[in-house]
Formats: structure tokens, C-alpha cells, sequence
């Protein structure tokens, strides 16, 4: 397998401009995790799936977020408008059958907004 | 408030050396604690996942200890190599859900010649 796949690895745009980053979970795997990573507040969650479904979306900072799975293989995670402080890199990670199963991660998408 | 704590926030070591990074917690009810490490560029890889009923658990040269009471958890790297110079960050869980994970901050390691 290949892996987590994210898409782009890099993106660059002007506040208020929509930002979609993309995911593809290894396959087999049930759950799917978005983070968000900056130097400030290290890694935090923002939403996962189970099978397709949101769980927990507690972690989304706000409205301008929105992610969804139409089906197993995979999941966006769209910014609408976008603003300088979203700046950071964005993971995808999924795991086997629980959610406290071993995350594996995807390389990140870099997002800078000017 | 659940919150993780790692020290230090950075450090410098000679290859061939061996070094301990700290992680102290205070997340309840406590369920697992996991490290990883996480290349310059690159997302994290799981290095280690502890339960509430182990105490050390190694990963190669990598070793992992858990105090459960303390709420103290350690990771130690034996005859490190330059290719160890990566973040190492601790997380924490409770409940066994993923959206009870709590994040400490990471320690970034470099091991020089």
C-alpha cells in the first residue's frame, strides 16, 4: 500500500479565496483523522470519521471549516473564505478498526494564505 | 484542564550518545500514551502505544517508560544515529477515543557529528 496519499503537498493563496485539501486513507482502514500543525500550538485534531461518518468535529475551529467522506477511499477538507491565520500544515491519518489503533499519517499539504 | 508537557524543547547530543526526553501529563481518566517521531517535513510515525498496565515498552533503540502515578512518561534513545534528528512528540488519550487525544508540543532532537 502506499500509504497515506494527501494532495496537494503544497498550497499557496489570498485570504478569502476556498482552499480544498484532499485525502486518500490507506485502504481497509475504518477511521480517518484531519490535524492541523503550527509551530504555536503544535498538532491539534480537528475532526475524525468512522466508517464514512463525522464523529467528532469538536476540534474544527469554526464555521469556515468543513470536511466530508463521501466514501471509504476518500475525504476533503475544505477552508471557505480562507484567512492568513489558517496558515499551517494539514495532516491526514487513518487507522485500522479503532480509533486508539497506530495512526498513519500522510505527508501534510502546506497551506499559506496571504 | 487535560495538558501535556515535554522537556526539553530542544536538544543537541553527539552521535553515539544516549539521551532521555520527558513527558508529563495530567490528562484523566488516562487510557493510552503514544510517541512518535516526525521527520523535518514529513508527518508523524507512531514509535510507541502504552496502556495503563505498562510501564516500559521498546521500539529497537527506542524505550518508552509510563508512570501510571506520576503521570510521567520517558523515551530513551540508545547509541543515537544522525538519521534520530526528527521532533518526538507525546500524546495522550483518554477515554480510547481519538477525540481525546491531547498533544504535547514536541522535543526536537539534533544529533550531530
Amino acid at each position: 500500500d502506499a500509504g497515506v496519499i494527501q494532495s496537494p503537498r503544497h498550497e499557496v493563496t489570498e485570504m478569502g479565496q476556498e482552499v480544498t485539501l484532499r485525502c486518500k486513507p490507506i485502504s481497509g482502514h475504518d477511521y480517518l483523522f484531519w490535524y492541523r500543525q503550527t509551530m504555536m500550538r503544535g498538532l491539534e485534531l480537528l475532526i475524525y470519521f468512522n466508517n464514512n461518518v463525522p464523529i467528532d468535529d469538536s476540534g474544527m475551529p469554526e464555521d469556515r471549516f468543513s470536511a466530508k467522506m463521501p466514501n471509504a477511499s476518500f475525504s476533503t477538507l475544505k477552508i471557505q473564505p480562507s484567512e492568513p491565520r489558517d496558515s499551517a500544515v494539514y495532516f491526514c491519518a487513518s487507522s485500522f478498526r479503532t480509533p486508539t489503533d497506530t495512526q498513519y499519517f500522510g505527508p501534510g499539504t502546506r497551506l499559506t494564505v496571504l | 484542564k487535560n495538558q501535556v508537557e515535554q522537556s526539553p524543547q530542544s536538544l543537541i547530543i553527539l552521535e553515539g550518545k544516549n539521551c532521555t526526553l520527558q513527558c508529563n501529563y495530567t490528562v484523566s481518566p488516562f487510557s493510552n500514551l503514544r510517541w512518535y517521531k516526525q521527520d523535518t517535513g514529513r508527518g508523524p510515525v507512531s514509535l510507541t502505544i502504552m496502556t495503563f498496565s505498562e510501564n516500559t515498552k521498546s521500539n529497537g533503540r527506542y524505550t518508552a517508560t509510563l508512570d501510571a502515578d506520576t503521570k510521567q512518561s520517558s523515551l530513551h534513545i540508545t547509541a543515537s544515529q544522525l538519521s534520530d534528528s526528527a521532533s518526538y512528540i507525546c500524546v495522550v488519550g483518554n477515554t480510547g477515543t481519538a477525540s481525546k487525544l491531547t498533544f504535547g508540543t514536541g522535543t526536537r532532537l539534533q544529533v550531530t557529528l
